[in-house]
């Protein structure tokens, strides 16, 4: 089975704290990719990351960073010095790659953000 | 502007009486699909296409349609709504990968708001 695994429902921290959002997956393919969405309490998802299971490189992105690895089925979002802008929901998606690009949802972590 | 839309944003209804949720993107996309978002659950895909006249079963079809006439627009169809069809509705479009079976990002609508009494 496929599936993704985000364990934290809610996470709070005060401004300028950093905080890692994880992400725990499962597939047997060999060849899938990795997505982070961001939902803003507008309601919209916003992409912000793909990775696919060939190049396990962490990322940096200003102040967003993922780690990548695949020994322990995880693909972990780490954001430094919050802030209250970064308040939303984050989901992390696989998409297995033979399966016409379906993208398979965690149930997302709720981050607030207290000034 | 690039971008998916989707009408209506909102929209209540009562058991029974037909609906349809338009999207429409302009970014030569082939790939579109639906998702529904549920509290707990994250989101879920009802339909998806991979081009004009392709239509796939997701995870969750039951009680709805979809069609895909034109590359731009694949509207979702509820025939009879029930209440368990109460949900947040995602539309979604992605271009095919250039090379093998390279997954794009999928670019969402705002998201249409559901509630079936």
């Amino acid at each position: 089975a496929q599936k993704v695994t985000q364990a934290q429902t809610e996470i709070s921290v005060v401004e300028k704290e950093d905080v890692t959002l994880d992400c725990v997956y499962e597939t047997r393919d060999t060849t899938y990719y990795l997505f982070w969405y961001k939902q803003p309490p507008s309601g919209e998802l916003v992409f912000l990351i793909r990775r696919n299971s060939f190049d396990e490189q962490n990322e940096i992105s200003g102040r967003y960073s993922w780690n990548f690895q695949k020994s322990t089925s995880s693909f972990n979002f780490t954001i430094t010095a919050s802030q209250v802008v970064d308040s939303a929901v984050y989901f992390c998606a696989l998409a297995p790659s033979n399966q016409g690009g379906k993208l398979i949802f965690g149930q997302g972590t709720e981050l607030s953000v207290k000034p | 502007e690039a971008q998916v839309t989707q009408n209506p944003r909102y929209l209540i209804t009562v058991t029974g009486k037909k609906l349809t949720v338009t999207c429409s993107q302009n970014m030569n996309h082939e790939y579109m699909s639906w998702y529904r978002q549920d509290p707990g659950l994250g989101l879920r895909q009802i339909y998806y296409s991979m081009n004009v006249e392709v239509t796939d079963k997701g995870d969750v079809p039951e009680g709805y349609k979809v069609s895909r006439k034109e590359k731009r627009n694949f509207p979702l169809i509820l025939e009879s709504p029930s209440p368990n069809q109460t949900s947040l509705y995602f539309c979604a479009s992605s271009k095919h990968g250039t090379s093998g079976p390279t997954v794009n990002e999928q670019f969402f609508g705002p998201g249409t708001r559901l509630t079936v009494l």
